[in-house]
C-alpha cells in the first residue's frame, strides 16, 4: 500500500510570493491534516480536513490555508510568504478524524523563503 | 490548551543499555496519546496509540505505557538502527488536532 505522498519534496520562494503544496493520502483515508515543523517550534497543527470540510484550524494567521478534493487529496497554500514560515510542511492522512485514529506522515516539502 | 513535555531533550546511550523516556501532558478528555519516531529528514513514523490510562503497548524493543498524567517509551536493549527522535502527541477534547511535545533526540552508540 502506497504510503502519504507530498510534492513538491523541496522548495525556494522569495518573500511576498505565495506557495501551493500538495499532498495525496494513503488510498481509504479521509482525513488530512497539515503540519509546520521548524527547530525552535517543533510540530504545529496547522488545519483538518475530512470528507472536503476543513474540521478544525490551528492558531495560524490567515494567510495559510488549504481545501481538499473529492478524491480526498488535499492542498495548502500560504499568500505573502514571510521568512518566518521557512519550515517543513508535513502531511498526515488517517482513516477518520485524527483524534482517535492514528495519523501517517508523508515525507514532507522542506520550503525555503529568501 | 492542550501541552506536552517530553524529557530528556536529549539522550545518548550505549548499545544494549536500556531507558525510559518521559511525555507528561495536560489535556482536557484525552482521546488519545501518540508516540512518533522520527528520522533526519523524514516524516514522523507512527509507533503507538494509547487510549486511558493503565493501558500499555509493545513492538519489538520498545513498550508504551499510559498514566492520567503521563506516557513512558520504554527501549530495551536498543541498538543503533533505533537512533532517531521521538516524539509524543496528544488529541483532547477540543478540536484542535495533535498537540506534539519537543520530542527527545535518542543516539544510541555501538
Amino acid at each position: 500500500k502506497a504510503g502519504v505522498t507530498q510534492t513538491p519534496r523541496y522548495l525556494i520562494k522569495t518573500r511576498g510570493q505565495q506557495v501551493t503544496l500538495s499532498c495525496s493520502p494513503i488510498s481509504g483515508h479521509r482525513s488530512v491534516s497539515w503540519y509546520q515543523q521548524t527547530p525552535g517550534q517543533g510540530l504545529q497543527f496547522l488545519f483538518e480536513y475530512f470528507s472536503e470540510t476543513q474540521r478544525n484550524k490551528g492558531n495560524f494567521p490567515g494567510r495559510f490555508s488549504g481545501r481538499q478534493f473529492s478524491n480526498s487529496r488535499s492542498e495548502m497554500n500560504v499568500s505573502t510568504l514571510e521568512l518566518g514560515d521557512s519550515a517543513l510542511y508535513l502531511c498526515a492522512s488517517s482513516l477518520a478524524w485524527s483524534g482517535t485514529y492514528e495519523q501517517y506522515f508523508g515525507p514532507g516539502t522542506r520550503l525555503t523563503v529568501t | 490548551e492542550d501541552q506536552v513535555t517530553q524529557s530528556p531533550e536529549a539522550l545518548r546511550l550505549q548499545e544494549g543499555e536500556s531507558s525510559s523516556l518521559n511525555c507528561s501532558y495536560t489535556v482536557s478528555g484525552l482521546r488519545g496519546l501518540f508516540w512518533y519516531r522520527q528520522d533526519p529528514g523524514k516524516g514522523p513514523e507512527f509507533l503507538f496509540t494509547l487510549y486511558s490510562a493503565g493501558e500499555e503497548k509493545e513492538k519489538e524493543r520498545l513498550k508504551a505505557t499510559l498514566t492520567k498524567k503521563e506516557s513512558f517509551l520504554h527501549i530495551t536493549a536498543p541498538k543503533p538502527e533505533d537512533s532517531a527522535t521521538y516524539l509524543c502527541a496528544v488529541s483532547g477534547g477540543g478540536a484542535d488536532g495533535l498537540t506534539f511535545g519537543k520530542g527527545t533526540h535518542l543516539i544510541i552508540q555501538p
